[in-house]
């Protein structure tokens, strides 16, 4: 089974801080994505990756970076949090080959930025 | 441009009853379908997808769905809930430019909520 894991389901944290969201999966998977979601607006894009270091923009990406070192891993940092940036974060991957079809997500991460 | 419309932000049934979760696409070609649910403090799990095979395409946990391309419909039914059937619903199409990508949109959400 494919296994997308996020480093926390939890996190608190004050505005103007720095924040990484971590994810990895165990499926060698080229494609990686990063998705906000909020009551009401379903499941928006940030930001994705098709290979390491190759990254492209999604439908929301303002306020947010990402970093692909590693094929398994891909970060989504906020660099300075503010607290509209509160929401559920949640971390998908699909191999390459599959495209087009479903993707794997993980358990999301809940942020909270005070 | 592609896009996702479900009908319902928030359904209410007994349990016994059929659920039905609409879904409305928009598509120049011919697309992708997908339903996912999300339950409490969980991620998205697949339920089921269409992809150009037959139209109606059965889930798991007794859930199917009709592709309609005439009414450009992908609706959701179960014949008879069930009080873990209680979870939000997203209905989700590919992009037509996902060929590599497998870039996704998804629809708003259905909260299924399911009374004893």
């Amino acid at each position: 089974d494919v296994k997308v894991t996020q480093s926390s389901r939890y996190l608190v944290k004050r505005t103007g801080e720095k924040v990484f969201l971590e994810c990895v999966q165990d499926m060698d998977h080229e494609n990686m994505f990063w998705y906000r979601q909020d009551p009401g607006l379903g499941l928006r894009l940030i930001y994705f990756s098709y290979d390491v270091k190759m990254k492209e923009k999604g439908d929301i990406p303002e306020g947010y970076s990402v970093s692909r070192e590693k094929k398994e891993r891909f970060s989504l940092i906020l660099e300075s949090a503010s607290t509209n940036q509160t929401s559920m974060y949640l971390c998908a991957s699909i191999s390459r080959r599959l495209a087009g079809l479903e993707q794997f997500f993980g358990p999301g991460t809940r942020l909270t930025v005070l | 441009a592609q896009s996702v419309t479900q009908l319902d932000s928030h359904v209410s049934v007994s349990e016994g009853t059929p659920v039905l979760l609409r879904c409305n696409y928009s598509s120049s070609y011919s697309p992708s379908l997908f339903w996912y649910v999300q339950h409490p403090n969980k991620g998205l799990q697949l339920l089921l997808k269409y992809t150009s095979a037959a139209t109606l395409v059965k889930g798991i946990n007794g859930f199917e769905a009709e592709f309609k391309k005439s009414e450009t419909s992908f609706h959701l039914t179960k014949p008879s809930a069930h009080m873990s059937d209680a979870a939000e619903y997203f209905c989700v199409v590919s992009d037509p430019g996902s060929s590599n990508t497998g870039k996704l949109i998804f629809g708003q959400g259905t909260t299924l909520q399911v009374k004893p």
